[in-house]
């Protein structure tokens, strides 16, 4: 089963405008991450946040973390069309050591 | 550095044919990820390796898949007999963990798109 799901499932929005994305989890975790995938490429690495930290910002991006709804968003700002991907969670399955990653977000900026 | 490598990157087989998928991790990273993806079961962890040993090789669907990782450079991923629904993007990642599991970061490969006719 999936530990963390996305949604929106897709988000189409316009150059400039900000792209809100989240992810709900069901066990407790000690981090959250978020990986971008590019049409055919393989999923790249965008920032980790803590179960002890609350936002995090890295450029254009900022993450935050409530643990107590087990919820995650990602808010880029300032899109631009090569932000044009999937965007995934990704935490460790309780009682695991596996990383499990949601099934994404496919966001869409339109120039 | 040349980040993950995997080869080939398309395979198109037939039925009951088998099947090698290859990686190379960046070097140095003590961890190796096989992960599968489809439109609909999204994507899946196969099996993983910590210092070339298999931690865990739940997500392997079934006897006719199976890795190996004889060194620290170097994975297969095997289909055999490969079918039809095993047609998937095959992804290779590497990560160096040196403390809690899910604290490193995975870097993908360019994925092996495997289409079994």
């Amino acid at each position: 089963s999936q530990q963390g799901e996305e949604d929106p499932q897709a988000l189409s929005i316009q150059e400039g405008e900000n792209a809100t994305m989240n992810c709900s989890y069901k066990t407790s975790i000690n981090n959250l991450q978020w990986y971008r995938q590019n049409s055919g490429r393989g999923l790249v690495h965008l920032i980790l946040i803590r179960s002890n930290e609350r936002e995090k910002h890295s450029g254009r991006l900022r993450v935050t973390l409530d643990t107590s709804k087990k919820s995650s968003s990602l808010l880029i700002t300032a899109s631009r069309a090569a932000d044009t991907a999937s965007y995934f969670c990704a935490t460790i399955q309780g009682g695991s050591e596996k990383l499990v990653f949601g099934k994404g977000t496919k966001l869409t900026v339109n120039p | 550095d040349a980040g993950v490598i995997q080869s080939p990157r398309h395979e198109v087989t037939e039925m009951g044919q088998e099947v090698t998928l290859r990686c190379k991790p960046i070097s140095g990273h003590n961890s190796l990820f096989w992960y599968r993806q489809t439109m609909m079961r999204g994507l899946e962890l196969l099996i993983y390796f910590n210092n070339n040993v298999p931690i865990d090789d739940s997500g392997m669907p079934e006897d006719r898949f199976s890795a190996k990782m004889p060194n620290a450079s170097f994975s297969t991923l095997k289909i055999q007999p490969s079918e039809p629904r095993d047609s998937a993007v095959y992804f290779c990642a590497s990560s160096y963990l040196a403390g809690d599991p899910g604290t490193d970061t995975q870097y993908f490969g360019p994925g092996t798109r495997l289409t079994v006719l």
